[in-house]
């Protein structure tokens, strides 16, 4: 794939258990945030968006929490499955100067049989 | 709905030679992004187009880069001439404005190989 684990964090997770992945932004005006998950030979595909207003969101078996304090971002999976095996992105944007989105190094979610 | 294409999905070339990567965004969205995908450099946005007119091309590396957005459904992203540096994968992303989110949506992309 286009990401190699040698320049990725890898978290490993066995199937069924939960699994929280991290990231620290970098720019403390960013107000809008965004999780993509990045199958091996496709293109990243958004899985869910969270506004700096709020610190949580929740979504299908997924959920995001914010921490702005710290200039924090986690996506928890809930049950991981091995459809959920990929690599995932955190992004930043400040939705009111432009749209362009900030991509974050990416980690890579390993699922253990 | 076909989502975002991309052409072609691979494109092996020599140093020197010319290469155009081809998209074709989703219908009725008014930004195109364009983007660079390696293992060293992790995702990076090279440019992007409102309305086909380019806003922001502080991510195209040099001059050897250029891109066109000569109408709603079609752009292209060329390299002339190419280096062997060039290799990467190549995105195409589009989105609409005027929604809640900010939901990109990429194409399969482009993998180029320059030798």
């Amino acid at each position: 794939g286009e990401n190699v684990g040698l320049h990725l964090p890898t978290l490993s997770v066995q199937e069924g258990d939960n699994s929280i992945i991290n990231c620290a932004y970098s720019n403390s005006a960013s107000d809008y945030f965004i999780w993509y998950k990045q199958e091996s030979g496709k293109g990243p595909q958004f899985i869910i968006d969270i506004r700096s207003n709020m610190d949580k969101r929740q979504g299908q078996r997924v959920t995001v929490l914010l921490n702005k304090t710290v200039k924090h971002l986690s996506l928890q999976i809930a049950a991981t499955q091995p459809g959920d095996s990929a690599v995932y992105f955190c992004a930043e944007t400040y939705m009111n100067r432009d749209d362009k989105i900030i991509f974050g190094k990416g980690t890579r979610l390993h699922i253990l049989p | 709905d076909a989502g975002v294409i991309q052409s072609p999905r691979h494109e092996v070339t020599e140093m020197g030679q010319e290469v155009t990567l081809r998209c074709k965004p989703i219908s009725g969205h008014d930004y195109l992004f364009w983007y660079r995908q390696t293992m060293m450099r992790g995702l990076e946005l090279l440019i992007y187009f409102n309305n086909n007119v380019p806003i922001d091309d502080s991510g195209m590396p040099e001059d050897r880069f250029s891109a066109k957005m000569p109408n709603a459904s079609f752009s292209t992203l060329k390299i002339q001439p190419s280096e062997p540096r060039d290799s990467a994968v190549y995105f195409c992303a589009s989105s609409a404005s005027g929604g809640t989110t900010y939901e990109q949506y990429f194409g399969p992309g482009t993998r180029l190989t320059v030798t």
